[in-house]
């Protein structure tokens, strides 16, 4: 089983619907994050959460929507996308993210495209 | 303004020499630095890391080593390996308002280990 695992690997959907990216980490961490990678772009954070409580939200629009049940499941919500929106989707989890020399271990990502 | 900077997209390097890999970075209230490595469709693997109080780190063939004065670190890798043929990520851990650890990264280097 590995560390940290996401699905789907692939989404394709139109500006319309509403989707949900899943992340599920095996490795008993308290903290999870998602990150953005848009192409020649650097990886940008968009949220952290503690114990399933969010602690970061860094200014992501609302069309996208996290949401974590426990510590080891993260998921994030989609809906009404913009074209600009197409990018690498990436789940990542550290033991806790108060400790900065903690390092965080990423899932293989989404690829997701808006059409 | 990106915080974290690889200025060379890629690099290639001829097998059995050293790869050295760039970063520099501007905010000197970074605690630690990360080298992340990334193949095809997989996720950011981490490879080593430094503190902001050291100058240099080594894990096997794998050297990391950071200069305060001039914000800048490097990765050397010695002896380079065809399995070595790469993305290269440099990130920076600092906290947040929020008193989290966040990863800055740079837009990464892609290395090409010719045999």
């Amino acid at each position: 089983e590995t560390g940290v695992t996401q699905t789907p690997r692939h989404l394709v959907m139109g500006m319309t619907n509403k989707k949900s990216l899943k992340c599920e980490q095996h490795l008993g961490h308290n903290a999870m994050y998602w990150y953005k990678q848009s192409a020649k772009k650097p990886l940008e954070l968009m949220f952290v959460y503690s114990l399933e409580e969010r602690v970061e939200n860094n200014s992501v629009p609302s069309r996208f929507s996290p949401e974590c049940p426990n510590s080891s499941h993260l998921f994030l919500h989609l809906h009404t996308l913009q074209p600009e929106d197409s990018a690498l989707y990436l789940c990542a989890s550290s033991q806790d993210n108060r400790q900065g020399y903690q390092p965080q271990h990423f899932g293989d990502g989404t690829r997701l495209s808006i059409l | 303004d990106q915080q974290v900077k690889q200025n060379s997209p890629s690099l290639s390097v001829q097998e059995g020499r050293i790869s050295i890999l760039n970063c520099d970075y501007t905010n000197s209230m970074f605690d630690y630095f990360l080298w992340y490595k990334k193949y095809p469709a997989e996720g950011p693997t981490f490879l080593i890391s430094i503190s902001s109080i050291k100058d240099k780190n080594e894990d096997g063939r794998f050297t990391v080593f950071l200069n305060k004065s001039a914000k800048h670190l490097s990765l050397h890798i010695v002896p380079s390996q065809p399995g070595d043929s790469a993305v290269y990520f440099c990130a920076a851990s600092g906290v947040s308002g929020a008193g989290s650890y966040q990863l800055t990264f740079g837009k990464g280097t892609k290395l090409s280990v010719i045999p």
